[in-house]
């Protein structure tokens, strides 16, 4: 079967550096999405990995390794505002989106 | 309005009735998609639609019935629901409906409860 992996929940302090670990077990590759989704809230794109390596987008960065199956989002001088769920879904051999859990990241004064 | 809009955001219901979710999208998007979110669950694709037509249904039972008039609306016709059809219904659009970095944009979702 198709399996995406991430950690539950997260905790972190405002101003610090986190990672959020994806690990994933498809039929095929056509790329991976990170998506983040405040309590309530639709969630909204943030970055996208095709080929492998470190993509950097202001604060946040997402690493691609296609051979291991990996992928983190980094997330750099975390703000309170960056409270929120974190979706990671990879795109399949037949270009669905198979979808991760979310991971729960609190941040802390 | 812009972006992705879901009607209504909240919706309460008896399993016995018949409700109906509506979404509209402003992008000029000519996919559009359900999904169902269940707290700490990854999020279940229902529902496609590519330029109107219906490409995946992820057998979703057939108290789910969709309906895309054309590619900015799309509606999910609701009847006889169970209690464990308890959950955020959530509305996307892209651009393409399948291919390389097409993102999907999504709405706001609807609060079902099913009582």
């Amino acid at each position: 079967g198709q399996n995406i992996d991430q950690p539950t929940e997260m905790t972190a302090t405002e101003g610090a550096i986190v990672q959020i670990n994806c690990t994933y077990q498809t039929s095929g590759f056509n790329g991976l999405f990170w998506y983040q989704q405040h309590a309530g809230e639709a969630p909204t794109f943030l970055s996208y990995n095709v080929l492998d390596g470190l993509e950097e987008k202001g604060r946040f960065s997402s690493f691609l390794s296609r051979s291991k199956g990996y992928s983190y989002l980094l997330l750099k001088e975390l703000q309170m505002k960056d409270s929120a769920s974190y979706l990671c879904a990879v795109r399949d051999s037949n270009y669905q989106l198979i979808w991760g859990a979310g991971t729960k990241l609190i941040i802390k004064p | 309005e812009t972006g992705v809009t879901q009607t209504p955001r909240h919706l309460v219901m008896g399993m016995t009735n018949k409700k109906s979710l509506k979404c509209e999208q402003h992008l000029g998007h000519n996919a559009m998609y359900w999904y169902k979110q269940s707290a700490k669950k990854p999020l279940e694709l229902m529902f496609v639609y590519n330029f109107k037509e219906q490409t995946e249904n992820n057998s979703v039972p057939s108290r789910f019935s969709p309906e895309c008039p054309n590619s900015s609306h799309l509606f999910l016709h609701l009847h006889t629901l169970q209690p464990e059809d308890s959950a955020l219904y959530l509305c996307a659009s892209s651009q393409e409906g399948g291919g390389g970095s097409d993102e999907q944009y999504f709405g706001p979702g609807t609060r079902l409860t099913v009582t």
